[in-house]
């Protein structure tokens, strides 16, 4: 089982270039969400998914827009880049909503430099 | 605030046991997790535990919480190289809540 994929793996950025990083799960999951990662800061909640046709913002939305395409693929976008948007980004999918156990499953991430 | 917070370096001797430590501030908690990162991949679920419970045992891992005290720990039995990582402490938020709050991580280092 594939699991969690992002596309690409790494990437590297002009300032104010935007792109798009795309993940897709084959675990028929009904929550999917991005974090970033950054050195000593743990993985911070960008938006989140909680089922198709829905998205909401995490902890540190700015500079960034998502699209909930199907229950498959959940896309982050960067209209303009900037340096503070360097970082590790991971895609992750889980069962949610509801009160039940719900871990994530991660992708691999995709390590992003903006200069 | 919601809020997790682990010490970021661990160092051990191979074979030796390694505690791993976490408090949490969110007393709705429902479930608590302990992710491994290796390098250059993505987390991996290691074990969970319900709020309900004290102690979980899977093998070479015990996990123990305190929820009056908001503290859980991670225990690797006779810990070896291969468990050199990144762990993650993080907490599922409140009755049906989506959000799941992460630690900084605590790097694990296993000398041989």
């Amino acid at each position: 089982n594939a699991g969690v994929t992002q596309t690409p793996k790494f990437q590297v950025l002009k300032t104010g270039q935007s792109m798009t990083l795309q993940c897709a799960q084959d675990m028929n999951h009904n929550s999917m969400y991005w974090y970033r990662q950054d050195p000593g800061m743990g993985l911070r909640l960008i938006y989140y998914s909680a089922s198709e046709g829905t998205t909401d913002k995490g902890e540190v939305p700015n500079g960034y827009n998502v699209s909930r395409l199907n229950k498959r693929e959940f896309s982050l976008r960067l209209e303009s880049a900037a340096p503070s948007q360097t970082s590790v980004y991971f895609c992750a999918s889980s069962e949610g909503p509801g009160d039940g156990n719900s871990p994530l499953h991660f992708g691999n991430g995709t390590r992003l430099t903006v200069t | 605030g919601e809020d997790v917070e682990q010490s970021l370096f661990l160092s051990v001797r191979e074979g030796d046991s390694s505690v791993i430590n976490c408090t949490y501030t969110d007393s709705s908690s429902t479930y608590l997790y302990w992710y491994k990162q290796e390098p250059g991949a993505g987390l991996q679920l290691l074990t969970y535990i319900f709020s309900n419970m004290d102690m979980k045992q899977d093998q070479r891992l015990t996990v123990l919480l305190n929820k009056k005290d908001k503290h859980l720990s991670l225990r690797i039995a006779d810990t070896q190289t291969g468990d050199s990582a990144i762990y993650f402490c993080a907490e599922r938020m409140g009755t049906g809540g989506f959000k799941t709050i992460f630690g900084a991580g605590t790097r694990l280092f296993v000398k041989a």
